[in-house]
């Protein structure tokens, strides 16, 4: 069966610090897809990265990147450099492939407060 | 582009009443999945269609139904409302599944009072 686990519940930061997002999932399927969505309050789920299992390469998008490690099963997401904008809850998913791929198993989520 | 559009925005309900609620994914994409978000329950699937065939269903009760229609719209139907139903509910469309990746809408926060 296919699990994410968010084990931060809650991370508040003062801006401009570092901060890391940790997401391990499960999965016994050899090809997955991985995602990072942001949910601001307004309540839209934002994309923000799409990652398929045998692209390991880690990514970076201005002060947003990815470490992805299938030794560990972890997808961790760090944002450098925070700001108050970045407050949000933020999700770690996982598709399948086949008829996996019609759903998002998601994380709980983090809820990430950026203080002035 | 416009984006994934979900009507209406919100909705108070009373119990034992039925629901509907609409999904209008972005042009030219034939897939649209449903979720529920909860606080105790965090984000789950309901269901997803493609070209007008239900192709995944998640464990919820029979009382969670939907459909897609030709242009691709999809409505979703919550019958005998309770009140944990109460939630925010989230379309989300992709070409073709999570190959391509799916875009969420804003959803429709659903109360049951």
């Amino acid at each position: 069966a296919q699990k994410v686990t968010q084990a931060q519940t809650e991370i508040s930061v003062v801006e401009k610090e570092d901060v890391t997002l940790d997401c391990v999932y499960e999965t016994r399927d050899t090809t997955y897809y991985l995602f990072w969505y942001k949910q601001p309050p307004s309540g839209e789920l934002v994309f923000l990265i799409r990652r398929n299992s045998f692209d390991e390469q880690n990514e970076i998008s201005g002060r947003y990147s990815w470490n992805f490690q299938k030794s560990t099963s972890s997808f961790n997401f760090t944002i450098t450099a925070s700001q108050v904008v970045d407050s949000a809850v933020y999700f770690c998913a996982l598709s399948e492939a086949g008829e996996g791929a019609q759903k998002l198993v998601f994380g709980q989520g983090t809820r990430l407060t950026i203080n002035p | 582009k416009a984006g994934v559009t979900q009507t209406p925005r919100y909705l108070i309900k009373t119990r034992g009443q039925q629901v509907t609620l609409s999904c209008s994914p972005i042009s030219g994409h034939r897939s649209v999945s449903w979720y529920q978000q909860t606080p105790g329950q965090g984000l789950q699937f309901l269901f997803e269609y493609f070209s007008e065939t239900q192709r995944n269903k998640g464990n919820f009760p029979g009382r969670f139904s939907g459909r897609q229609f030709s242009n691709s719209r999809s409505e979703m139907n919550v019958s005998t409302l309770e009140l944990g139903d109460s939630a925010l509910y989230l379309c989300a469309s992709s070409l073709t599944d999570s190959r391509n990746g799916y875009t969420f809408g804003s959803g429709t926060r659903l109360t049951v009072v």
